[in-house]
C-alpha cells in the first residue's frame, strides 16, 4: 500500500535558520507530490505540488521542494525561517493508480521557529 | 478558485445526540468529495468518499453506521454523525479533488465537533 513518512515530528529552528523537512513516499508508478501548511487555529493551504518538469518546484512564501524520483523523497526546503512559518507541515502524495487517486498523507511535521 | 464551505464551523453537542455537517462547493460541481477528520497535532485521516448519486466509500476501519455521507446533488454533501460520543470530538474538513484537471484539493474551512 502506498504511504508517505515524515522523518522529523518536530522541528526547533531560531529565526534566519534554514529549514528542510524530509517527505519519502512508497509508490513505484507515477506520482503528485504536495506540501500543504497547517498556521496555528487556520485550515490546510497548498504550500507547492508538483505534477511533472523541473523536479525542483518553487512555492509561496519562499518555500521549494525537489523531487528526487531515485530516492523517493520530496523534500520541503527554505533557506532562512521567520517567525511566522511556524505552523504544521504536511507532505501528501497521489498515487495515480487507476481511478483510485486519493491523497495519500503524513504524519506531518510541527516547526516552531523561535523569535 | 473553486470555494468549499461548511457548516457549522463548530458544533457542541450532548452524547447521544447526531450531528449533521454540510458541505457545499460554491462554484463548482464536484461529483466527488472527500470527507477527512483530524485529531489535534496529528494527520488528517481520510474516513470516506462521497459519491454524487451513489454510496459513499468508506475507509477501512470508519463505521458507516456511525458516520452517515449522503451526497444528494452536485454542490452538497453531508456528514452525519450520529449518537455522537466523547470520542468522536474532532475537527471534520471536506475537501474537492478536481479529478478531472489533476488540480489539488479545494479545502473546505473545517467544521470542528465538540462532544460532551
Amino acid at each position: 500500500a502506498q504511504s508517505v513518512s515524515q522523518h522529523n515530528h518536530h522541528v526547533i529552528l531560531s529565526e534566519a535558520a534554514s529549514l528542510e523537512l524530509g517527505c519519502n513516499y512508497s509508490y513505484g508508478g507515477t506520482v503528485n507530490l504536495f506540501w500543504y501548511v497547517q498556521y496555528p487555529g487556520q485550515h490546510l493551504q497548498l504550500l507547492l505540488k508538483y505534477f511533472s518538469g523541473d523536479p525542483l518546484v518553487k512555492g509561496i512564501k519562499g518555500f521549494e521542494a525537489e523531487f528526487i524520483k531515485s530516492k523517493f523523497s520530496f523534500n520541503l526546503r527554505k533557506p532562512s525561517v521567520q517567525w511566522s512559518d511556524t505552523a504544521e507541515y504536511f507532505c501528501a502524495v497521489i498515487a495515480n493508480a487507476g481511478n483510485n487517486r486519493k491523497l495519500i498523507w503524513g504524519l506531518g511535521t510541527s516547526l516552531a521557529v523561535n523569535p | 478558485g473553486a470555494v468549499v464551505s461548511q457548516h457549522p464551523s463548530w458544533v457542541i453537542c450532548k452524547s447521544g445526540t447526531s450531528v449533521k455537517i454540510e458541505c457545499r462547493s460554491l462554484d463548482f460541481q464536484a461529483t466527488t468529495m472527500f470527507w477527512y477528520r483530524q485529531f489535534p497535532k496529528q494527520s488528517l485521516m481520510l474516513m470516506a468518499t462521497s459519491n454524487e448519486g451513489s454510496k459513499a466509500t468508506y475507509e477501512q476501519g470508519v463505521e458507516k453506521d456511525k458516520f452517515l455521507i449522503n451526497h444528494a446533488s452536485l454542490t452538497l454533501s453531508t456528514l452525519t454523525v450520529t449518537s455522537a460520543h466523547p470520542e468522536d470530538s474532532s475537527f471534520y474538513i471536506c475537501t474537492y479533488l478536481g479529478l478531472a484537471s489533476l488540480e489539488t484539493q479545494y479545502f473546505g474551512p473545517g467544521t470542528r465537533l465538540l462532544v460532551l
